[in-house]
């Protein structure tokens, strides 16, 4: 039951480096969801999407880009990385749009120098 | 825009005590709040939902209340274990796919 699997765990990037952070579900979800928690700060919603060939943007999308090609996957792409992008980046589905809990993974811890 | 607050930021309480978390939201107009935990390098786990027509919810030893014309909402656990420590975070939705969270509690239960 493996549920929201994310991947790389860890992360350290040089600033201007790009990478892709990778988001897995295998409950049929069709919504999913990138945010970003940083410390003493709430968790902030940057893309989201509502089926596959469908995404939007959250509050804070700047510096970031995704697709949802399938169901199961929601990868999120940072093209040019910056300080700012410094965070815990956490992937999340649910099964309908509203009046569902969100199911989330273990996150991505990301640190660019 | 929506604000959500939590306090306090950190309580600990000895083992086997009645405990309550808060929450405030600033725009009563929501779809539904949610209450979730997290543990230290772990996701968040949804502990209850309660949709902007209830009033409570229950589940074990946890009970949430919403009280949306004041903005507010209460997380009771019974009985605290030290399991139960963790960040317990507080997140109204207001309109679809858009989820405000509160910047949490972190509780400690103290054997």
């Amino acid at each position: 039951n493996a549920g929201v699997t994310q991947t790389p765990k860890f992360r350290i990037l040089k600033i201007g480096q790009s990478m892709t952070l990778q988001c897995t579900q295998d409950m049929n979800h069709n919504y999913m969801y990138w945010y970003r928690q940083d410390p003493g700060m709430g968790l902030k919603l940057i893309y989201y999407s509502v089926g596959a060939g469908i995404t939007d943007k959250g509050e804070v999308p700047n510096g970031y880009n995704v697709s949802r090609s399938t169901t199961e996957d929601f990868p999120l792409r940072l093209e040019l990385a910056a300080p700012s992008q410094t965070s815990v980046y956490f992937c999340a589905s649910r099964w309908t749009g509203g009046n569902q809990p969100q199911h989330f993974g273990d996150g991505t811890r990301l640190s660019i120098l | 825009k929506q604000e959500v607050t939590q306090i306090p930021a950190a309580l600990s309480v000895p083992e086997g005590e009645n405990l309550v978390l808060n929450c405030s939201f600033t725009d009563s107009a929501i779809y539904n709040l949610q209450w979730f935990r997290q543990d230290p390098g772990k996701g968040l786990t949804s502990l209850l939902l309660i949709q902007s027509s209830q009033r409570e919810q229950t589940s074990g030893r946890l009970n949430a209340s919403l009280d949306k014309s004041s903005g507010r909402s209460t997380l009771y656990i019974a009985a605290s274990q030290p399991g139960d420590s963790a960040t317990y975070l507080c997140a109204v939705e207001k309109g679809a796919n858009n989820l405000f969270f509160g910047t949490g509690t972190r509780l400690t239960v103290i054997p």
